[in-house]
């Protein structure tokens, strides 16, 4: 079974910017979620998709992030315009749906993202 | 926000067992203490939870106390793959989402 896949792996862009990060998760996981750490921050929650439905998105940090999971696939976060405070890793997970015991959340590698 | 309390760092010689203790003092009943641990430069992983009782499997033992308020993970012989920074987290098992990480235990294995 493949696991979370992300792409870029890193992702270098300039202030202003506008830069797009894609999450493929498990086939099968209804679940999809954003997580990112910042710079010295811990790992923060963004948002969640239940097939292709924002279930929560209380973490986004504001109108210039963007995501997206057309036809409850994969999953686009775009970032338009990217300022420096963005810098950090995004990672993306997936989880089934249900009442499995083992509904752990799998996570990608998650993408490197610096912005200057 | 995360509830849980953990030392920032321990070291452990690789071979032996690391204990990594975790307080979450304010749990309630309907939650489950997870663990997840991240490897340098990867995804956080799954390691085990649970509720009240103690569990095993193929990676670590979770004890938790009969008051609930803390827990203890224990990797048995401690390899220098499991260097990496642990998560315990409280969070309830009926919301499927929002993993709260804290700062985790930053656990050193050596040789």
């Amino acid at each position: 079974e493949a696991g979370v896949t992300q792409f870029p792996s890193h992702s270098v862009i300039e202030k202003g910017q506008t830069v797009t990060l894609r999450c493929d998760p498990i086939s099968g996981h209804d679940n999809l979620y954003w997580y990112r750490r910042v710079m010295g921050k811990e790992i923060k929650f963004l948002l969640h998709f239940v097939k292709e439905s924002k279930q929560d998105e209380s973490g986004m940090p504001n109108n210039r992030f963007l995501a997206e999971r057309t036809g409850g696939t994969y999953s686009t976060l775009k970032v338009q315009p990217a300022e420096l405070e963005d810098s950090g890793v995004y990672f993306c997970a997936s989880s089934r749906r249900g009442t499995s015991p083992y509904n752990e959340q799998f996570f990608g590698p998650g993408t490197r993202l610096t912005v200057l | 926000d995360a509830k849980t309390t953990q030392p920032p760092s321990m070291d452990c010689a690789e071979g032996r067992a690391a204990n990594l203790p975790c307080n979450h003092s304010t749990i309630s009943g309907n939650e489950y203490v997870y663990w997840y641990r991240q490897i340098h430069s990867q995804g956080p992983q799954y390691i085990i939870h649970g509720l009240k009782n103690n569990e095993t499997n193929e990676m670590a033992s979770l004890i938790i106390t009969e008051d609930r308020k803390s827990s203890t993970l224990i990797l048995p012989h401690a390899t220098l793959r499991d260097t990496a920074v642990y998560y315990c987290i409280v969070r309830e098992r009926s919301n499927d989402y929002k993993l709260s990480f804290g700062a985790g235990t930053t656990v050193t294995v050596r040789a």
